[in-house]
């Protein structure tokens, strides 16, 4: 079965204590993404990367930090988390051949900062 | 002006009602437009996919791009209350894994 794993579920922090979120595909897909869902402003990614060693930033890439050292892998990392950055984080992976495209999101991870 | 917009509704139907949920966007670039469907405390599902303009189908969804006046639909046909979730639009230009979506239309279908 087609997965994309996130983990932690549901994290609950303090202030400037840096935590990373992982997330793993099991689809050998070359695209992953990063994503935070706030109500209101919809879904806006955070980073995406194409291959291994490359990433790019999305529109609200400020605070956070991610790395794609190989492919199935693409965590997330706040280095210093702040109340703004409490969220709902979803990863995804896709794929693009020609005409097709797939994609699939993680489960998701609530994110409390306080 | 948001680079793609989304009513956000909510729209509440009938069963059976024939659905249409729109976007419009700005950016000229935009050549793959994407339609998801998203259940309460789920990550979102991709639906639809359409590389630039016309229609495309599948089962009781069809999609539907107009470049020219930078309007995306979804027609969902014979609504069913499992239809019932937020759907969301996003658009990418060529050759990138850059989205952008918009903020969702939360959709009811009543038995």
């Amino acid at each position: 079965e087609a997965q994309v794993t996130q983990n932690p579920r549901y994290l609950i922090t303090v202030t400037g204590k840096k935590l990373t979120v992982t997330c793993s595909q099991n689809m050998n897909h070359e695209y992953m993404s990063w994503y935070r869902q706030d109500p209101g402003l919809g879904l806006r990614q955070i980073y995406y990367s194409m291959n291994v060693e490359v990433t790019d930033k999305g529109d609200v890439p400020e605070g956070y930090k991610v790395s794609r050292k190989e492919k199935r892998n693409f965590p997330l990392i706040l280095e210093s988390p702040s109340p703004n950055q409490t969220s709902l984080y979803f990863c995804a992976n896709s794929y693009t051949g020609g005409i097709s495209y797939e994609q699939y999101f993680g489960p998701g991870t609530r994110l409390t900062v306080t | 002006q948001k680079e793609v917009e989304q009513d956000p509704g909510p729209l509440s139907v009938p069963e059976g009602a024939i659905v249409s949920l729109n976007c419009t966007y700005s950016n000229s670039a935009f050549q793959y437009f994407m339609w998801y469907r998203q259940y309460s405390r789920k990550g979102p599902e991709l639906l639809m996919y359409t590389y630039s303009s016309g229609n495309k189908e599948d089962g009781r969804f069809t999609a539907q791009v107009d470049k020219s006046s930078k309007y995306i639909s979804l027609f969902i046909r014979d609504s069913q209350p499992s239809d019932s979730a937020t759907y969301l639009c996003a658009c990418s230009e060529y050759n990138t894994d850059k989205l952008i979506f918009g903020t969702g239309t939360r959709l009811q279908v009543f038995p």
